[in-house]
């Protein structure tokens, strides 16, 4: 059974990058077939799709995050990653890193990212 | 985008009793393979989202069978038979047939 781990900072600051990393445990991140998401949820509110990358390198991403955002794989470390560049308090949310284009078959525990000054 | 339309936004019930959640698409989630491209998701409280119900009605591993998903192209439904106090929480309904992803709002699911 697959597991996965979210880890990056809590804090960020404004006009900075959001770095987080998922790491994939039971389980190859370059599986044929799979897909790997992130997902996030701003405070009392309901889920947003971030993006995923296929286990080739292909990326798709929320059109709202466009330009911000990048997904990338690390083969060697058995890990994805999600890079948000220049945030604002409005990407203060949980992000969750999920296993599958849909559905979502496995979902981190997810990870409380602010942003402030 | 395709919308997803959840009703009702809270659901107070009875343990014991049957309840039913449901969820409608801007667009039909009827793929040509057959299959409809909708997941349902409970989120419990200060836990990550778990995925129930993928393809319109297919339980996912481990799900009881007291969870049933029905319906195809726009209109689908949850139905919880028999609910017990563990499935309180948030369920949503979530649209796979084309990126991006996207969720519906989210129905509370509360005891009486």
């Amino acid at each position: 059974q697959v597991q996965l781990q979210e880890s990056g900072p809590g804090l960020v600051k404004p006009s900075q990058t959001l770095s987080l990393t998922c790491t994939v445990s039971g389980g190859s991140v370059i599986s044929g077939g799979y897909h790997w998401s992130w997902v996030r949820q701003h405070p009392g509110k309901g889920l947003e799709w971030i993006g995923y990358i296929y286990y080739s390198g292909n990326t798709d991403y929320t059109p709202s995050l466009k330009g911000r955002v990048a997904i990338s794989l690390d083969t060697s470390k058995n890990q994805f990653s999600l890079k948000l560049t220049s945030v604002t308090a409005a990407d203060t949310a949980v992000y969750y890193c999920a296993s599958g284009g849909g559905p979502l078959t496995v979902w981190g525990q997810g990870t409380l990212v602010t942003v402030s000054s | 985008d395709i919308v997803m339309t959840q009703s009702p936004l809270s659901l107070p019930v009875t343990p014991g009793e049957s309840a039913s959640i449901s969820c409608r698409s801007s667009q039909s989630l009827l793929h040509g393979s057959g299959y409809n491209y909708l997941d349902w998701y409970l989120q419990k409280p200060g836990q990550s989202p778990q995925l129930l119900i993928y393809m319109g009605s297919t339980r996912a591993s481990g799900v009881p069978d007291r969870f049933s998903g029905s319906g195809s192209g726009r209109d689908f439904t949850l139905r919880i038979s028999r609910v017990q106090t563990e499935d309180v929480g948030v369920y949503y309904c979530m649209q796979a047939l084309q990126t991006p992803l996207t969720f519906g709002q989210g129905t509370k699911v509360e005891i009486k």
